[in-house]
């Protein structure tokens, strides 16, 4: 099954870029990578997704290494709404970690 | 909007007891998940659908049973409710779409069992 290393916590200052890294290097060819945020008290939405090439969203962009095996979700200015828990996770396991708690500072 | 439906909010039982969780989505998605969430364990999968009348089980499917009668349905079933099955419960649902196969979730139930 493929397994996803994040980091457990990171702080970011308001309006600032963050860059929230995943590994996932027993990723398939075919698993799309996902990318999930919980809010407090809040079944996780989803943010964003792709496979190959880096991605853009109203919420974020992804970006994909070239081997597959990580990928960044980064939020261009951090707000104090995007305070949460970011999961990554590829298409094919369906099975969450423990995520990165982000939280921005004022 | 996707709307996944869960029934209820907040769940007290008592040990022993059995319990039914329900997940209704009104999109038509193929997929349906249950999670359970514990502090420092993040998500973990119970069960999973893939068509009506299917499962699949997850990562922790002991004590725990499903059902899908109905496409838009997904119930979970604790046998007999212990208390280490006290948990947020979440369920999700998806398109079977390999492209576009991203997760909707419920907004959770908090199961107590005492």
């Amino acid at each position: 099954d493929a397994k996803t290393t994040q980091p457990n916590s990171m702080e970011s200052n308001e309006e600032e870029p963050v860059h929230l890294p995943c590994n996932h290097s027993t990723i398939s060819g075919t698993d799309y990578i996902h990318w999930y945020r919980q809010l407090p008290s809040q079944g996780p939405e989803y943010v964003i997704h792709g496979l190959t090439s880096n991605v853009n969203n109203r919420m974020a962009s992804l970006a994909i290494a070239e081997d597959r095996k990580s990928s960044t979700l980064i939020l261009h200015r951090a707000t104090l709404r995007d305070a949460a828990v970011y999961y990554c996770n590829p298409r094919v396991q369906f099975y969450f970690g423990t995520g990165t708690s982000l939280t921005v500072i004022p | 909007d996707v709307k996944v439906t869960q029934s209820s909010r907040y769940l007290v039982k008592r040990t022993g007891e059995k319990v039914f969780l329900e997940c209704v989505q009104d999109m038509d998605h193929e997929n349906m998940f249950w999670y359970r969430q514990d502090p420092g364990l993040g998500l973990r999968l119970i069960y999973f659908s893939y068509d009506v009348k299917m499962k699949e089980k997850g990562d922790i499917p002991e004590g725990y049973s499903v059902s899908r009668e109905k496409k838009e349905r997904f119930s979970l079933i604790l046998e007999s409710a212990s208390t280490n099955q006290t948990s947020m419960y979440l369920c999700a649902s998806s398109l079977a779409d390999i492209s576009n196969e991203k997760l909707f979730f419920g907004s959770g139930t908090q199961l107590s069992v005492l």
